[in-house]
């Protein structure tokens, strides 16, 4: 079956450290987008990439980082310069932009702070 | 900031029973209006995507209805069933860059036996 797969479920983090986030998708979509969600708040963007090699800043992007050098690949870079990264973090993806079209979203990974 | 309230924030119900949750939108512009539903530890998965130009959409026994002009949006569940415990999520699209995507905050519905 078709969908995303986010990895991994549970990652812990030290202080000043940078951890990667994995999110792969066999949807054939060319939209990728990142998103943050913590408790009693709304999902709010992170990074979002439209096609390879191009990704642009959400409302939330600082401290973070993104790479698009595949279609099916776009990992998120939590870096210590984000002091408050614990939260539950989905990926999604979309297909093409040009009529409206549902987000589809990965299970997510729990980062936490050590 | 645009805004998108739910309510309620949660709501407990008896299996078998029918419930209508609320979405109000406070700003323009306007392209689409989406519910999802995020099981605990999981991410969220669409119901219904509607445009201005749609008052109603189904999808089994989830029905949303949308009224563009007063900016507000429901899903009502018909039957409710325990696999119906999860929250709602009602995301309104300005139709902008990364689907110009305005998330609300949820309401948590439970099912009771």
């Amino acid at each position: 079956d078709g969908g995303i797969t986010q990895s991994p479920k549970y990652l812990f983090r030290k202080e000043g450290q940078n951890v990667t986030l994995s999110c792969e998708q066999n949807l054939n979509h060319d939209a990728m987008y990142w998103y943050r969600q913590d408790p009693g708040q709304g999902l709010r963007l992170i990074y979002y990439s439209q096609i390879v090699n191009d990704f642009q800043k959400g409302d939330i992007a600082e401290g973070y980082s993104v790479s698009r050098e595949k279609k099916e690949s776009f990992p998120l870079t939590v870096t210590s310069a984000q002091k408050n990264p614990t939260a539950f973090y989905l990926c999604a993806s979309s297909a093409d932009r040009g009529r409206i079209q549902p987000q589809h979203f990965g299970d997510g990974t729990r980062l936490s702070i050590l | 900031k645009n805004q998108v309230e739910q309510s309620p924030q949660s709501l407990i119900i008896l299996e078998g029973k029918n419930c209508t949750l609320q979405c109000n939108y406070t700003v323009s512009p306007f392209s689409n209006l989406r519910w999802y539903k995020q099981d605990t530890g999981r991410g969220p998965v669409s119901l219904t995507i509607m445009t201005f130009s749609e008052n109603t959409k189904s999808n089994g026994r989830y029905t949303a209805t949308l009224d563009a002009d007063t900016k507000q949006s429901s899903l009502h569940i018909t039957a409710s069933q325990l696999s119906d415990s999860a929250s709602y999520i009602c995301v309104w699209g300005s139709g902008g860059g990364a689907d110009g995507l305005t998330f609300g905050k949820g309401t948590h519905l439970i099912i009771q036996p």
